[in-house]
């Protein structure tokens, strides 16, 4: 079973600051899902990531696959980026495990 | 888009009875998964199914089970319903091909068992 850490748990940042996700997993992947789910919402997939990095608009994701490491980044943070924030670490063919999650608020 | 839909959003069962949560996806998808989701426990795995009559048990099965006739039907089954039982359940499928992992989720089965 693939152990996942997320850091941190939760997170206050205020509006405009960048924002940085940490995950670290145990087992070697082929990619790895960042996830949001909004409260009261349903969850979304925001990246696959299997090697290197990927940006669409103010998140940027970034993946160690040696390292076994990936982190989210969110510049210019605004209100409406406030959710939970999910890595998921994923191999063909085993169960699929997650982080606890990480609990993001934006203030204005 | 994949689509995946649970067939409840929202249910209320009492203790003892038997429950049904549905999950289709539209996109071929072999893997299918059942999670629950608790404040402060994140999403915790109950079964997966690797492909049409597989399956294999989770963190937290005790419980449950599951049944997968058709490719695009993952079905989770509470045999006599708990209070314990009470939460969101979340239904995911992922697919491989042409170098693509796709992974989505439905949007939950809230269940309260009273």
């Amino acid at each position: 079973k693939n152990e996942v850490e997320q850091s941190p748990q939760n997170l206050t940042a205020q509006e405009g600051e960048f924002i940085t996700i940490n995950c670290s997993y145990s087992v070697g992947i082929s990619a790895l899902h960042w996830l949001q789910q909004h409260p009261g919402g349903g969850i979304v997939s925001l990246f696959m990531l299997s090697s290197g990095k990927k940006k669409h608009g103010r998140l940027i994701a970034t993946i160690n696959i040696q390292e076994k490491h990936s982190s989210l980044h969110i510049t210019a943070s605004h209100p409406r980026d406030s959710a939970v924030y999910i890595c998921a670490p994923s191999n063909s063919g085993y169960a699929l495990n997650f982080g606890k999650g990480t609990s993001l608020l934006v203030t204005p | 888009d994949v689509k995946v839909t649970q067939s409840s959003r929202y249910l209320v069962k009492r203790t003892g009875e038997k429950v049904f949560l549905e999950c289709v996806q539209d996109m071929d998808h072999e893997n299918m998964f059942w999670y629950r989701q608790d404040p402060g426990l994140g999403l915790r795995l109950i079964y997966f199914s690797y492909d049409v009559k597989m399956k294999e048990k989770g963190d937290i099965p005790e419980g449950y089970s599951v049944s997968r006739e058709k490719k695009e039907r993952f079905s989770l089954i509470l045999e006599s319903a708990s209070t314990n039982q009470t939460s969101m359940y979340l239904c995911a499928s992922r697919g491989f091909g042409l170098g693509a992992n796709v992974l989505t989720f439905g949007a939950g089965s809230r269940l309260t068992v009273l």
